[in-house]
């Protein structure tokens, strides 16, 4: 167990659909990573918030956006969802704001997109 | 754009084996990790590498970054059904970002 929680686990809806991720980081931990994990691309990083604050962006579509909130939970929102959405979608904290820390992994959200 | 490329794509072996799996990139990392993902988990780091020409050991798995912090290699001696997974390589810069490969599956066979 990384001390990291995802829900929903799974999560099944349409195109078109709009759906929110939500993620705890570990105790402490300041730092939230955003990852899509599909077959074809492999991981990608999406977005990273440190202590609320948007620290760095990779391969995030308009189409989602994130928040960190003053808990230190963070959500992912996808929106107009397209089938090329499915994919397993991770979560990781760090108690660094550098990629030089340990990046602790959730277990995921697996969405699948018909 | 900072692309690792990870080889082989899949390795299938007998438990006993040794084997090496690669990682590399045209681009310069400050830091270089090695990840293994068990299916329906999330990535476990495993090591951290940040100087040219370190060598790790963790058991029975050895790390190594090249010299000029562009590849990685990753060796697992007499190699066990436990250690059958997704192992990921993942390169990290000053910008804050990974950049992960696709990935080396390994199956252990007993």
């Amino acid at each position: 167990d990384s001390g990291v929680t995802q829900t929903p686990k799974h999560l099944i809806t349409a195109t078109g659909q709009r759906v929110t991720l939500r993620c705890s980081p570990r105790s402490g931990d300041l730092s939230v990573y955003w990852y899509q994990q599909s077959l074809d691309q492999g991981l990608q990083f999406l977005i990273q918030y440190y202590n609320g604050e948007e620290r760095a962006k990779g391969n995030i579509l308009e189409r989602f956006s994130a928040q960190q909130f003053p808990d230190l939970h963070s959500e992912l929102n996808l929106s107009s969802l397209e089938l090329g959405d499915s994919a397993l979608y991770f979560c990781a904290s760090s108690s660094r704001p550098g990629t030089e820390g340990t990046q602790y992994f959730g277990p995921g959200t697996r969405l699948l997109v018909l | 754009t900072q692309l690792l490329e990870q080889s082989p794509q899949f390795l299938s072996i007998q438990e006993g084996e040794n084997l090496t799996v690669y990682c590399n990139s045209s681009s310069v990392f400050s830091s270089l990790q090695w990840y293994r993902q068990e299916p329906g988990e999330g990535p476990v780091l495993l090591v951290t590498v940040v100087t040219g020409g370190e060598v790790k050991k963790l058991k029975r798995l050895t790390f190594q970054f090249g010299d000029a912090r562009k590849d990685s290699s990753l060796h697992i001696t007499a190699a066990q059904p436990g250690d059958t997974g997704l192992y990921l390589c993942a390169g990290g810069g000053s910008n804050y970002k990974l950049t992960f490969g696709k990935g080396t599956l390994l199956t252990v066979n007993p």
